[in-house]
């Protein structure tokens, strides 16, 4: 059955340090990957996408990468602040008839301490 | 802040009774959907449509029912409400075209008593 793995459901690390998350998936092959942030008993936010023919993509103190062979994407947070703990949401992007339905991983609660 | 809104946001409900959750967009947005999250758990799509009057079931069963008289308005009903139904129901629209981001109300967390 179609998996996504997020490494960690915790993750803490230091302010000023650069935060990784790792998102994984198995039979399925995605054309897009989604990245979203979820504060507690709100919805999720949209952060970034990157396509299956794009390597990396960056967004302020954001990075993404999309490894199609490895099939994993990494997020990283550089320069992290306590305002950056949340959850973040890994999503598979459907195609054919789907399209546009997300298919999401549990998440990984990142606590940044000051 | 996404102009998509959900009512209301916290639901206490006794068992049989029925329900309906609001949900509203002003964005223009074709596509709408529900998803359902439980502590600590994945978002599951329960019910989505690309236009009024289209409804489909999405990938986790569901025993609600939803319409789609009007592009901004998607709204989701249990008939007879069950401790089961306890959840938390997210809905989001996207715009038209593929693999556009999504965006979601602050969400409507319910308890069946």
């Amino acid at each position: 059955s179609q998996k996504i793995e997020q490494n960690s459901e915790a993750l803490n690390i230091q302010e000023g340090k650069t935060a990784t998350l790792t998102c994984n998936y198995t039979n399925y092959s995605p054309a897009y990957l989604q990245w979203y942030r979820q504060d507690p008993g709100r919805g999720p936010v949209f952060l970034l996408l990157i396509r299956e023919n794009e390597k990396e993509k960056r967004k302020e103190r954001l990075k993404v990468t999309f490894d199609t062979t490895l099939k994993q994407s990494l997020f990283h947070i550089t320069a992290s602040q306590p305002a950056d703990s949340a959850t973040y949401l890994c999503a598979l992007s459907l195609g054919g008839g789907s399209q546009g339905n997300l298919i999401f991983g549990k998440g990984t609660k990142l606590s940044v301490k000051p | 802040e996404a102009d998509i809104y959900q009512t209301p946001r916290y639901l206490v409900i006794g068992t049989g009774k029925k329900i309906t959750l609001e949900c509203s967009q002003t964005m223009g947005h074709d596509k709408m959907y529900w998803y359902q999250q439980d502590p600590g758990m994945e978002l599951h799509l329960i019910h989505y449509s690309y236009g009024v009057n289209s409804t489909e079931k999405g990938d986790l069963s569901s025993e609600s029912t939803v319409s789609r008289i009007r592009t901004e308005h998607f709204p989701l009903t249990l008939e007879s409400a069950r401790p089961s139904h306890t959840s938390q129901y997210l809905c989001a629209s996207t715009r038209q075209g593929a693999h556009t981001e999504a965006f979601f109300g602050q969400g409507t967390r319910l308890t069946v008593v």
